[in-house]
């Protein structure tokens, strides 16, 4: 299956600020890559899905302008979470892949 | 949207116990797939299985689509397989390669 790694794994910022995960795949090109978020002890929700050279389709109810994402090529692609809050603070996948392969996550922390 | 319940929530087992995992979905579906998050919340890709029946070591999984329901039975239990097993769908109706997930199941293997 599809290697794909996340950048960073943890990351602490204070409210307000902007924080960019990566994620890349390293052994499969990717047209498309999905981004999740999981709240402690809850599901996997997807938030959006990430197109190669156009814009990400968001889910409903997940605000586009908060959560940026950019898919510059078929190995990487960005969210950055803008001007972030506690309330922002869970664990963030990515996945990519017909059978779909996951990242190891991301999980942010807003004080 | 398509709904995905699992059951039970919750599973203690003695180690060298078998189980049995369900998920059941209320539409057709075109992909299912069996995942095992680990503490580290890494998701791994168990079973790839939209009907059928596949088996991998202690792991094997059946689907019966046309009931709309699937199952994990996990033999001869050991410790490493304690975590939050997840079932997610991509319905036939919605967008392609979109999963929606269970809730899960957590496991926990005592020694």
């Amino acid at each position: 299956g599809a290697v794909v790694s996340q950048h960073p794994s943890w990351v602490i910022c204070k409210s307000g600020t902007s924080v960019k995960i990566e994620c890349r795949s390293l052994d499969f090109q990717a047209t498309t890559m999905f981004w999740y978020r999981q709240f402690p002890k809850q599901s996997l929700m997807l938030m959006a899905t990430s197109n190669e050279g156009s814009k990400a389709t968001y889910e409903q109810g997940v605000e586009k302008d908060k959560f940026l994402i950019n898919h510059a090529s078929l190995t990487l692609s960005t969210l950055t979470v803008t001007s972030a809050h506690p309330e922002d603070s869970s664990f963030y996948i990515c996945s990519l892949g017909y059978e779909q392969y996951f990242g190891p996550g991301t999980r942010l922390t807003v004080t | 949207g398509i709904q995905v319940e699992q059951s039970p929530p919750d599973l203690i087992l003695q180690e060298g116990a078998n189980s049995t995992l369900r998920c059941n979905f209320s539409d057709s579906v075109n992909n299912l797939q069996w995942f095992h998050q680990n503490p580290w919340g890494q998701l791994i890709n168990l079973f790839y299985i939209p009907s059928g029946t596949k088996q991998n070591g202690r792991l094997s999984a059946t689907t019966v689509a046309t009931e709309r329901y699937s199952l994990l039975y996990i033999s001869s239990s050991q410790t490493t397989d304690s975590g939050v097993y997840f079932c997610a769908v991509v319905a036939l109706s919605g967008s392609a390669r979109q999963l929606t997930f269970g809730s899960g199941t957590q496991l926990t293997v005592l020694p």
